[in-house]
């Protein structure tokens, strides 16, 4: 089975500009996690869906946003790009059965350039 | 809040020496213990977890305690292969907080064979 699978896998943008993230979870799996990784440090949590519907949100600004699809695929935003944006997208999905604490199975990334 | 604090890197160690990754945590309640890995150019994978005060987490030779009176969850190997070079993060989930995971800041590990 495939793993979590993220596109693109690069991506270089202009400060003010708009970036789109996408993130397909493990089949089966309905949980979508986002994480920021700034170089040289943890993975910072963002967003996390089950459903279709935001369950989570961590302590970023408005201008980041995402949704999940019927599919349980995923979108992240970013509006208006700072350079401080540069930094490794991860996401991560996990499933719902089993009981907790739920694994969750990240992909590789995405790696954002602001420049 | 929530809170996670590995030693610092990088680390150097040569081959078959004994690894210890110090990791440290602040959370209220009971949270759920984790190690991931980091190789380069690659995601996160899931390298051990504990669910609970005592339980020892194990994969792949490396081991981890779930220390609650001492807030700690130390990573350890006995002996460590060239190929266990990576990038090795500490984290936690907290009981009821479904998956948002709170991450250490990561601890480079470099084994000179």
């Amino acid at each position: 089975d495939a793993g979590v699978t993220q596109s693109p896998t690069h991506l270089i943008k202009t400060r003010g500009q708009h970036v789109t993230l996408r993130c397909s979870p493990i089949s089966g799996h309905k949980s979508v996690s986002w994480y920021q990784q700034v170089l040289g440090q943890g993975p910072q949590f963002i967003f996390q869906y089950y459903e279709k519907e935001e369950r989570g949100r961590g302590n970023f600004p408005d201008r980041f946003s995402a949704r999940q699809f019927p599919n349980y695929s995923s979108e992240l935003n970013v509006n208006a790009l700072l350079l401080g944006d540069s930094a490794l997208y991860l996401c991560a999905s996990s499933s719902t059965s089993g009981g907790p604490p739920y694994e969750q199975y990240f992909g590789p990334g995405t790696r954002l350039t602001v420049t | 809040g929530d809170s996670v604090t590995q030693m610092e890197g990088p680390v150097t160690l040569s081959e078959e020496a004994f690894l210890t990754i110090n990791c440290t945590y602040t959370a209220t309640g009971y949270p759920s213990l984790f190690w991931y890995v980091q190789y380069p150019g690659e995601g996160l994978q899931l390298l051990l977890k504990a669910t609970k005060a005592d339980d020892k987490g194990s994969n792949k030779g490396f081991e981890a305690t779930y220390r609650k009176e001492t807030t700690s969850f130390h990573l350890e190997k006995g002996s460590v292969q060239v190929s266990d070079s990576a990038v090795y993060f500490c984290a936690l989930l907290r009981s009821g907080s479904a998956r948002q995971l709170t991450f250490g800041s990561g601890t480079q590990l470099t084994v000179l064979p």
